[in-house]
């Protein structure tokens, strides 16, 4: 299996731009994270899904924020309009909770600088 | 709400030497993980704890769960260079699916 995937794997835009970020969960799957990361806050989970449904987006900072997960196997983060405050790196996850050792797999990350 | 701690946050160790790095969980969790992190990398899981009393090792790195306690440990024997990474413990809670996580130990070894 090719592991988690996401695109692009560096992103640089300016303010007020709109930037939207994709993951390819590990087929089978049918939790996906996303998280966030960045040296003052450390890992923060933004929103996961279960069977495509979002089921906790507490973690979303703002309406600024949204994530979808049209099918099984991609999901969207979209920042509209991104601000500098969001540059960080955004990590996909997925997992399959139901072969028992619930383990996460992490994507290698998209590092996204805001000017 | 599940509050994960960490402790050490920074450590900083000579090569040859061993240490533990603690990982304490607020409310009942029957799964712990444990995660590198190399620099500009990403998460790679190291260990899956899912039952009291479990222990797992591998290399110079082994990791126990005592659930009565909510705290799981990750022990280093004779640290070498190539252990320097930041390490990250995770609880499952009574939410299935969902992990949260410590804050990260940033683990240096020197010469």
């Amino acid at each position: 299996d090719a592991g988690v995937i996401q695109s692009p794997r560096h992103e640089v835009t300016e303010m007020g731009q709109e930037v939207t970020l994709r993951c390819k969960p590990i087929s089978g799957h049918d939790y996906l994270f996303w998280y966030r990361q960045t040296m003052m806050r450390g890992l923060e989970l933004l929103i996961y899904f279960n069977n495509n449904v979002p089921i906790d987006d507490s973690g979303m900072p703002e309406d600024r924020f949204s994530a979808k997960m049209p099918n099984a196997s991609f999901s969207t983060l979209k920042i509209q309009p991104s601000e500098p405050r969001d540059s960080a790196v955004y990590f996909c996850a997925s997992s399959d909770p139901g072969r028992g050792l619930n383990e996460q797999f992490f994507g290698p990350g998209t590092r996204l600088t805001v000017l | 709400e599940l509050k994960v701690e960490q402790n050490p946050l920074f450590l900083s160790m000579q090569e040859g030497k061993n240490y533990t790095i603690y990982c304490n969980y607020s409310t009942t969790s029957d799964r712990l993980y444990w995660y590198r992190q190399d620099p500009g990398k990403s998460l790679e899981s190291l260990f899956v704890l899912l039952s009291n009393g479990a222990v797992k090792q591998e290399g110079r790195l082994m990791a126990s769960l005592d659930t009565k306690a909510r705290l799981s440990t990750l022990h280093i024997t004779a640290a070498v260079h190539d252990l320097s990474a930041t390490y990250f413990c995770g609880a499952g809670g009574t939410s299935y699916g969902k992990l949260t996580f410590g804050q990260g130990t940033i683990l240096t070894v020197h010469p």
